[in-house]
């Protein structure tokens, strides 16, 4: 099947850093993405991994690693703003298959 | 840019109206659309995928009859609930896809509460 698995819930203090984890069991998609979702609200793209590797973006790193069926979302210098789910998304040819879900927690 | 809106935000019904969403790229063509349905903290599930000018494809366990997906141009595609139920009570959400490839970054809209009554 298509399935992504994440940590249900991850609580981090303000200001730390943060990773989020997804794995897979699935082969011959284009790439990864990460997506932010906070409560009530629709979800906006973070962040994408076609090859292998590290993506920075701001605050914000993906890593991917097609051998290891494995990927993570790194989020530093945490804002309480970044208390939210996160996403990882499966892309393919023509569809999107998102995991179960990470809620992100940030205490002061 | 890439901006996708989506209509209506919020609706509240009786049980057995037929509901319409819209979904429009506003600055974009989108010859593919995606419509998701999200329970209350769960993940987006893939309904079905709106292809301009023929037919959608649905995704297993989407009943066809009852999510109607019209999507006559490139930057509109509508999703009907028919006969909706309290079960059909949910969170909606389109995406869209820039023309031009298929490793395009997907745009969501806003996404449409459901609540029937």
């Amino acid at each position: 099947g298509q399935s992504l698995e994440q940590p249900s819930e991850v609580t981090a203090v303000e200001g730390a850093i943060v990773q989020i984890n997804c794995t897979y069991q699935t082969s011959g998609f284009y790439g990864l993405s990460w997506y932010q979702q906070h409560d009530g609200g629709a979800p906006t793209f973070l962040s994408y991994n076609g090859l292998d590797g590290l993506e920075e973006t701001g605050r914000f790193s993906s890593f991917l690693s097609r051998s290891d069926s494995y990927g993570y979302l790194l989020l530093q210098e945490l804002q309480m703003k970044d208390s939210a789910s996160y996403f990882c998304a499966l892309l393919w040819a023509s569809k999107i298959i998102f995991g179960s879900g990470t809620r992100l927690s940030i205490r002061p | 840019g890439a901006v996708v809106s989506q209509h209506p935000s919020r609706v509240i019904c009786k049980s057995g109206t037929s509901v319409k969403i819209e979904c429009r790229s506003l600055d974009f063509q989108a010859t593919t659309m995606f419509w998701y349905r999200q329970f209350p903290k769960q993940s987006l599930m893939l309904m079905a995928t709106s292809n301009e000018g023929s037919k959608a494809t649905y995704e297993q366990g989407v009943e066809k009859d009852k999510f109607l997906i019209n999507h006559a141009s490139l930057t509109l595609s509508t999703l009907t609930v028919t006969s909706a139920h309290p079960e059909d009570s949910s969170f909606y959400i389109c995406s869209a896809t820039q023309t031009g490839g298929s490793n395009q970054p997907q745009h969501f809209g806003d996404g449409t509460r459901l609540s029937i009554l």
